[in-house]
């Protein structure tokens, strides 16, 4: 069974401008989980999804924002990108049951200049 | 109060040694416990899940559950040099649909 992908691996942004990342859950995973990691904060849990619908959210600002396709595929956008937004951005499916783990994809790696 | 502790060491054993790893929690009504790993560059990996209080062994790993303490702990036995990494505790929250992380302990097993 394939893992989950996350496109792409890396990004290099400027300030002001606005970034969308991909995430293809596990076949079969309907929950989808977005982290951001950065060695100062850990990770930090940004949104959840399932069945499209937004289950849970951190507390990130509204420039960062999310959304889940019918086919459990999600994206995350983050709007007017700030130096502190560089990070590694890590998303994680889930089975239905409400104590499954997460499953990682490799991350996002993004930079902003 | 952070939600969920852990000291994040770093934690150094030398090889063939017990490590153990300590991580304690907020949320008294958490009823699911997990321990990731994390190498350098790499993403998180599940290594042990435990629901009920008491042990749980899987190979070299044990993990240890208090929930009256709010309390996860795990032991690895005949520590690598491979085991060498970052270990992540996380707890579903109450209600479900968020999982917390801990900073992570860092772990170094010298050969």
């Amino acid at each position: 069974k394939a893992g989950v992908t996350q496109t792409p691996r890396y990004l290099i942004k400027t300030r002001g401008q606005q970034v969308t990342l991909s995430c293809s859950p596990i076949s079969g995973h309907r929950s989808v989980s977005w982290y951001q990691q950065t060695p100062g904060q850990g990770l930090q849990f940004l949104f959840e999804y399932f069945s499209e619908t937004q289950r849970n959210k951190g507390n990130f600002p509204g420039r960062f924002s999310g959304r889940q396709f019918s086919n459990s595929r999600s994206e995350m956008n983050v709007s007017t990108l700030e130096l502190g937004d560089s990070a590694l951005y890590l998303c994680a499916s889930s089975s239905d049951r409400s104590n499954s783990p997460l499953h990682f994809g490799n991350g996002t790696r993004l930079t902003v200049t | 109060q952070k939600e969920v502790e852990q000291n994040s060491g770093p934690l150094s054993v030398p090889e063939g040694a017990i490590a153990s790893l300590n991580c304690t929690y907020s949320d008294r009504g958490s009823q699911s416990f997990f321990w990731y790993r994390q190498y350098s560059g790499k993403s998180p990996e599940l290594i042990m899940f435990i629901y009920s209080n008491g042990d749980k062994e899987d190979g070299r790993f044990t993990a240890q559950l208090n929930k009256a303490s709010q309390y996860v702990s795990l032991l690895i036995r005949d520590s690598q040099p491979s085991d060498s990494a970052t270990y992540l505790c996380a707890v579903i929250s109450t209600g479900g649909f968020k999982t917390i992380f801990g900073a992570g302990t860092r772990l170094f097993v010298k050969a």
